[in-house]
């Protein structure tokens, strides 16, 4: 099993839409987990934190399943300016992120489209 | 800009020849990460720096491959002897020392190889 593993994609949903992303880690130690943003040719940018059973954040919910050891984001209404690559973050120091050794997954592509 | 600055931000560099990319961090970061994102590929961590010190390269290539961050100046990654493979876009990243699992990133480094 991959440390990291998402959804291939690409998905492509029209404005409005409600689209969710998973992904599965391997390291079932992992206390947190986030979601990057990277927008083409640009660099990642963090867009959530998880770090208990979920997180909400306007039109965008993270879930934890550790049981499962997933986590979905859920994106409401979608906007044009969603299209972008989502990136599921693992720490790899398992248990905290005292550095930022992160491993990234392979990413999911969003395009939103009118 | 405050930000994570990296230059050149695009370099064009023929096999056997050597690539040096240089990463200035955020105002009051003393942690430096490298991340390559090999194309069609997720980011991979390389290595984790602080001033004038390598704790962690476990993503370094053994060959041709080092980093520094010195005491004044900013970071370098030195790709020696470069091959095609080597083409990739090259992150920086940068932290404050209480880390919560968010990087900075600059605009990043593209490298070609001919």
């Amino acid at each position: 099993r991959k440390e990291v593993e998402q959804d291939p994609g690409p998905f492509n949903v029209p404005e409005g839409a409600t689209v969710a992303f998973n992904c599965t880690y391997s390291n079932s130690a992992s206390q947190s987990f986030f979601w990057y943003r990277q927008d083409c040719r640009k660099e990642p940018k963090l867009l959530m934190s998880v770090y208990s059973s979920g997180n909400e954040d306007g039109r965008f919910t993270a879930q934890l399943n550790r049981a499962s050891q997933y986590i979905s984001l859920l994106i409401r209404d979608s906007k044009l300016s969603d299209s972008a690559t989502y990136l599921c973050v693992v720490p790899t120091n398992a248990g905290g992120t005292s550095y930022g050794k992160l491993t990234f997954g392979q990413g999911t592509i969003l395009t939103v489209h009118p | 800009n405050a930000g994570v600055m990296q230059n050149p931000r695009h370099l064009v560099r023929r096999r056997g020849q050597e690539a040096r990319l240089r990463c200035s961090p955020m105002k009051g970061h003393s942690h430096v990460y490298w991340y390559r994102q090999l194309p069609e590929e997720g980011l991979k961590f390389m290595v984790y720096l602080q001033k004038e010190n390598i704790i962690d390269e476990s993503g370094m290539p053994k060959e041709r491959f080092s980093a520094e961050f010195p005491k004044e100046g900013p970071s370098i990654l030195r790709i020696q002897q470069v091959v095609r493979g080597d083409s990739a876009a090259y992150f920086c990243a940068s932290s404050p020392p209480d880390i919560n699992g968010e990087l900075f990133f600059g605009e990043g480094s593209r490298l070609t190889v001919l």
